[in-house]
Formats: structure tokens, C-alpha cells, sequence
């Protein structure tokens, strides 16, 4: 069946530091959300990316999806302790079905 | 603040307690989704109501029996449940119907069986 393999599992940084964490599918998305959860909370909607090559950006975090639309990445520019939590993609194939959730990045952030 | 409400946030039951976890929320959303989640793990799905009808159920076993009174309430019932159902259950609705739309999660319960 289809999976969403995200990379890496863990992400420590030193606040200013970058972060990026990626999404690879096994088959064609017809789009990719991503959602943020912070340590305690529930998964918060970020965004949606739909065409291929798309690139979205909201503040500081920069939502990429490749061009044949199997991976997606999100990029945090000069981290903050506000970006601390864990970070999920979530898939839908062309084919319809439903949203496959990647097994997420936990990104902490050291003040 | 989310606009999904969940109750209780909390729950602690017997193996062989019935209780009823409730959610609700009031953006006229046609969408609603029950999920489970492990600690360190992605959400998985259960249940999804379109329009107030059981559309999805992802094989989920009997002692958990989905209940859509209406267009903004979601319930999940729960009976004879085992110590690894013990999860955060989360609640979220999506305006439309389809897994190409954003989906609004609650807050959760947290759920202990003994």
C-alpha cells in the first residue's frame, strides 16, 4: 500500500539554526498538507500544497513539493523556541483513499 | 483555541466500563473524523462521517461504535477495551467532504484503561 516516509525522526538545533524535514511517497500525491503538533497538543493545520514544483511560504517556513509530486519538504529559516514540536506530513494518492500520515519529525529547539 | 471541542480531556476506565467520548463543533463542517494516536506517532485513522453518515471505518474493532446524532456532534462509545486502546483520541472536522481538505482537530481525550 502507500506510504509516506519522513525524515528525520529527531531534530535537535540551537535556536537560529535552520531545520528542514522531508516527505518521500511511494506513489503520486495529488497534494500534501503538513501539520504542526506542539508537545501535549493536537495537530494544527499548516498548509496544502496541489501543483507540482509548488512552493509556499508563511513567515519564516518555506513548504516545497517536488516536481513529480512524491516529495515534499518544509524549511524553518533561523528557528525559534516557538517552533518546537513535531511536524507532520500527510499524503493523499492520485487515486483517492485517505490522507497517509508520515511518522513525523520532532524538532527541539535549544534557547 | 481550537473550534473542535472534545470531552472529557481526560478519561480513566475499568476493561469493562462503557463510556462515551464526546466531540462538537459549530463550523458547519459536512466532514468528521475520529483518530488515534500513540504517544510518538502519527494520528491513525477510525472512523470519517460525510454529511452525517459513517463513510469510513478503517476495520476498527466492535468495542468502539461511532454515533453522528447530528451535523455538529461526533460520538465515540466505548466498551470492554483493552489496556492498548490506552491513546489520545482526537476529533476533526473538515468543511467538505474529501481528504483534499484541511482538517481542524480538537484537543483530544486522553484515554487510560486499567
Amino acid at each position: 500500500g502507500q506510504q509516506v516516509m519522513q525524515i528525520p525522526q529527531y531534530q535537535h538545533v540551537q535556536e537560529g539554526e535552520d531545520f528542514t524535514t522531508y516527505c518521500n511517497s511511494s506513489t503520486t500525491l495529488s497534494n500534501i498538507q503538513w501539520y504542526k503538533q506542539r508537545p501535549g497538543g493536537h495537530p494544527v493545520f499548516l498548509i496544502q500544497l496541489v501543483k507540482s514544483g509548488e512552493v509556499k511560504k508563511q513567515k519564516r517556513l518555506t513548504f516545497q513539493f517536488g516536481e513529480a509530486k512524491k516529495n515534499s519538504s518544509l524549511h524553518i529559516t533561523a528557528t525559534q523556541t516557538t517552533d518546537v514540536g513535531t511536524y507532520f506530513c500527510a499524503g493523499l494518492n492520485n487515486q483517492g483513499g485517505k490522507l497517509i500520515f508520515g511518522q513525523g519529525t520532532e524538532l527541539s529547539v535549544k534557547p | 483555541d481550537t473550534e473542535v471541542t472534545q470531552t472529557p480531556k481526560h478519561l480513566v476506565m475499568g476493561m469493562t466500563n462503557k463510556k462515551s467520548l464526546k466531540c462538537e463543533q459549530h463550523m458547519g463542517h459536512r466532514a468528521m473524523y475520529w483518530y488515534k494516536q500513540k504517544a510518538k506517532k502519527p494520528p491513525e485513522l477510525m472512523f470519517v462521517y460525510s454529511y452525517e453518515k459513517l463513510s469510513i471505518n478503517e476495520s476498527v474493532p466492535s468495542r468502539f461504535s461511532p454515533e453522528c446524532p447530528n451535523s455538529s456532534l461526533l460520538n465515540l462509545h466505548l466498551h470492554a477495551l483493552q489496556p492498548e486502546d490506552s491513546a489520545l483520541y482526537l476529533c476533526a472536522s473538515s468543511q467538505g467532504v474529501g481528504f483534499n481538505q484541511p482538517q481542524h482537530f480538537g484537543d483530544g481525550t486522553r484515554l487510560s484503561i486499567l
